[in-house]
């Protein structure tokens, strides 16, 4: 079946640089995706979110960028801070039900 | 607002135990979600509910069931466990059914031995 996935587990990068975590999709049907950020022992936190008609979309230190023509999503975290170190997970969006990828571990170096 | 509450945070089972695990909102949100996370996994969708009455499987529903006779309530039962339902299991619950306004639990990490 169809399925979103990523493609780097584990991310490490320098306080105070920029982080870029990606994902690949394969249902060109989903209408919306997100990226959800988990700490240890939590829940999944909504960070952005970016329909499918959009290419790009701005928040707070965080851009969303969606390329349809490979099925591509990328979440970009600037000046990562020590605060940011968690687990981030891409889902996209289908009728009621959120398909979700197998998550990027970003690790924040002091 | 308490949110979106969960209980037992852990629980661990024998092979063929029953047990259900609680998730009350106090949001007044129709939807309702169950999901599982297995280790370095996203989540997966095990049921849903549009509202008091109204249940719907998931992407993973094999092996559980669950009840929604109010709107602050969602318990999920397991009736025989096995050792394949080891996960951490998430509640969330939305007001409009749209998935970036889902509200998570904290999760309950059950272990079948």
């Amino acid at each position: 079946g169809e399925s979103v996935g990523l493609h780097l587990p584990t991310l490490s990068v320098q306080e105070g640089d920029n982080s870029i975590i990606n994902c690949a999709y394969s249902n060109s049907a989903s209408d919306y995706f997100i990226w959800y950020k988990q700490e240890s022992g939590k829940g999944p936190q909504f960070i952005i979110d970016i329909r499918s008609n959009m290419d790009k979309r701005q928040g707070q230190r965080v851009t969303v960028l969606l390329n349809k023509t490979v099925k591509h999503l990328s979440l970009q975290i600037a000046a990562t801070q020590p605060g940011d170190s968690a687990v981030y997970f891409c889902a996209e969006n289908f009728g009621n039900m959120l398909t979700f990828g197998g998550g990027t571990r970003l690790m924040v170096k002091p | 607002n308490a949110g979106v509450t969960q209980t037992p945070k852990f629980r661990i089972l024998k092979i063929g135990q029953s047990m259900t695990l609680q998730c009350t909102q106090d949001m007044n949100h129709n939807y309702m979600y169950w999901y599982r996370q297995d280790p370095g996994m996203g989540l997966k969708l095990i049921y849903y509910s549009v509202g008091a009455g109204i249940t719907d499987k998931g992407e993973v529903p094999n092996g559980y069931n669950v009840s929604r006779s109010t709107t602050e309530d969602f318990p999920l039962r397991l009736e025989l466990a096995a050792p394949s339902q080891t996960s951490v299991y998430f509640c969330a619950s939305s007001y409009s059914g749209k998935a970036n306004e889902q509200f998570f639990g904290p999760g309950t990490r059950l272990t079948v031995l």
